[in-house]
């Protein structure tokens, strides 16, 4: 278990409203991750951040930002939420200690998000 | 750009029969290669990663995949599979180019469904 929690886990809300998303990890890994999964797309990256206040673009990033004020904590924001990021969002770390290239992820149990 | 290619999206099989998921990827340069399984509503398992060293890896489950350079492909295969096995499976690579070294690109999933 890679100690990462997801919050939350469901949410529904409306075109135009504001979304936080929230990943929590306890074990002070470097890297973290946030991804999309949608049917026929696999998990595509949004965006990811190399430690506190480093940040960079995903392949999907538009309509998205990211703030990592903390080592534990990787937000991801939905300014004005759309139908097309109704999707299923999984954050993810890379293990510290292991070549930041070489090293598989592990995923958190993802946030089902509706936009109606 | 990396890009990650899984031929079927769908694979029903028999219970007990032996399966192979085929996973083709994009980079000509050294790359990191890895299976992920999802059950239904859960998050990304790692199955099995290639990082160098011999060709063949073998994974949790009973799964194994093989790296095959000249053809670009690491398909990941199973010699007599269980009603269990049922999920989706992800094929990813990571490194190649400078730019992506560090990001893991997913490809679009095979979904494995085993039939009594």
């Amino acid at each position: 278990d890679a100690g990462i929690t997801q919050s939350p886990r469901h949410k529904v809300t409306e075109t135009g409203t504001p979304v936080t998303l929230r990943c929590h990890q306890t074990e002070n890994h470097r890297y973290m991750y946030w991804y999309r999964q949608d049917p026929g797309h696999g998990l595509r990256l949004i965006h990811y951040s190399y430690g506190v206040k480093d940040t960079d673009k995903g392949e999907v990033s538009d309509g998205y930002s990211v703030s990592r004020s903390k080592t534990e904590d990787f937000l991801l924001t939905l300014e004005s939420a759309t139908s097309s990021q109704t999707s299923v969002y999984f954050c993810a770390i890379s293990v510290a200690g292991l070549s930041s290239y070489n090293s598989p992820l592990h995923f958190g149990n993802g946030t089902r998000l509706t936009v109606t | 750009a990396q890009s990650v290619t899984q031929l079927d999206s769908q694979v029903p099989v028999f219970e007990e029969a032996p399966v192979e998921l085929r996973c083709n990827y994009s980079s000509s340069v050294s790359v990191y290669l890895f299976w992920y399984v999802q059950y239904p509503n859960q998050g990304l398992q790692l199955l099995l990663k290639y990082l160098s060293g011999s060709t063949l890896v073998k994974g949790i489950n009973g799964f194994e995949a093989e790296f095959n350079k000249s053809q670009t492909s690491f398909h990941l295969r199973k010699p007599s599979v269980h009603i269990s096995d049922t999920a989706e499976y992800f094929c990813a690579v990571k490194g190649g180019d400078s730019g992506s070294a560090r990001q893991l690109t997913f490809g679009s999933g095979t979904q494995l469904t085993v039939l009594p």
